[in-house]
């Protein structure tokens, strides 16, 4: 298995400009999820999705930032003008819920810098 | 709402030293407990996990952990470090009859000295 797969690795832009992460879940898995971990504040729950539908988005920052789910093999994290202040790394981690959560399997992350 | 607290931010410790790192929840439900670890410049991997039965759980790379219920504590331990174990340590808990969230600590960041 590939494991959960994230593009792009790195990504350095602008203030202003439109960033969208991409995340592609393991195989099978149900849930998915898109964090953000930075020096101040550690690892941080954006958003969640189980089976495609969006559960918990009360950690998506404001209005900037969105997340869409449109298959059980794809998803998007889109942040719409960006900011300096949204510099981090991003991790999506898909898991298998079954009567419970699963062990959550972290893709490898995209750092993002908006200068 | 639920919390995680890692009581030590930056733990630093000698090749072979024993080792402890704090954790606690604010939950007085039921609970799955976590640990993840995120060696330098990777993503998060799960380190052991503990969903029911036996408190004393044992993972991977020697790591063990003590769901204490009593003290709301999920503390993690090894008896000899290794210079490898260089990494940041995640606690996360998840309310069962809740949903799949999990909520992490903030980390603490083991630096193992050769």
């Amino acid at each position: 298995d590939a494991g959960v797969i994230q593009s792009p690795r790195h990504e350095v832009t602008e203030m202003g400009q439109e960033v969208t992460l991409r995340c592609k879940p393991i195989s099978g898995h149900n849930s998915l999820f898109w964090y953000r971990q930075t020096m101040m504040r550690g690892l941080e729950l954006l958003i969640y999705f189980n089976n495609n539908v969006p559960i918990d988005d009360s950690g998506m920052p404001e209005d900037r930032f969105s997340a869409k789910m449109p298959n059980a093999s794809f998803s998007t994290l889109k942040i719409q003008p960006s900011e300096p202040r949204d510099s981090a790394v991003y991790f999506c981690a898909s898991s298998l819920s079954a009567g419970g959560p699963g062990e959550q399997y972290f893709g490898p992350g995209t750092r993002l810098t908006v200068t | 709402a639920q919390s995680v607290s890692q009581h030590n931010h930056h733990v630093i410790l000698s090749e072979a030293a024993s080792l402890e790192l704090g954790c606690n929840y604010s939950y007085g439900g039921t609970v799955n407990l976590f640990w993840y670890v995120q060696y330098p410049g990777q993503h998060l991997q799960l380190l052991l996990k503990y969903f029911s039965g036996d408190p004393l759980v044992k993972g991977i790379k020697g790591f063990e952990a003590e769901f204490i219920k009593s003290k709301f504590s999920f503390n993690l331990r090894k008896p000899s470090v290794q210079w490898s174990d260089t990494a940041e340590y995640f606690c996360a808990v998840n309310d069962v009859n809740r949903d799949d969230k999990i909520i992490f600590g903030k980390g603490t960041r083991l630096h193992i000295l050769p």
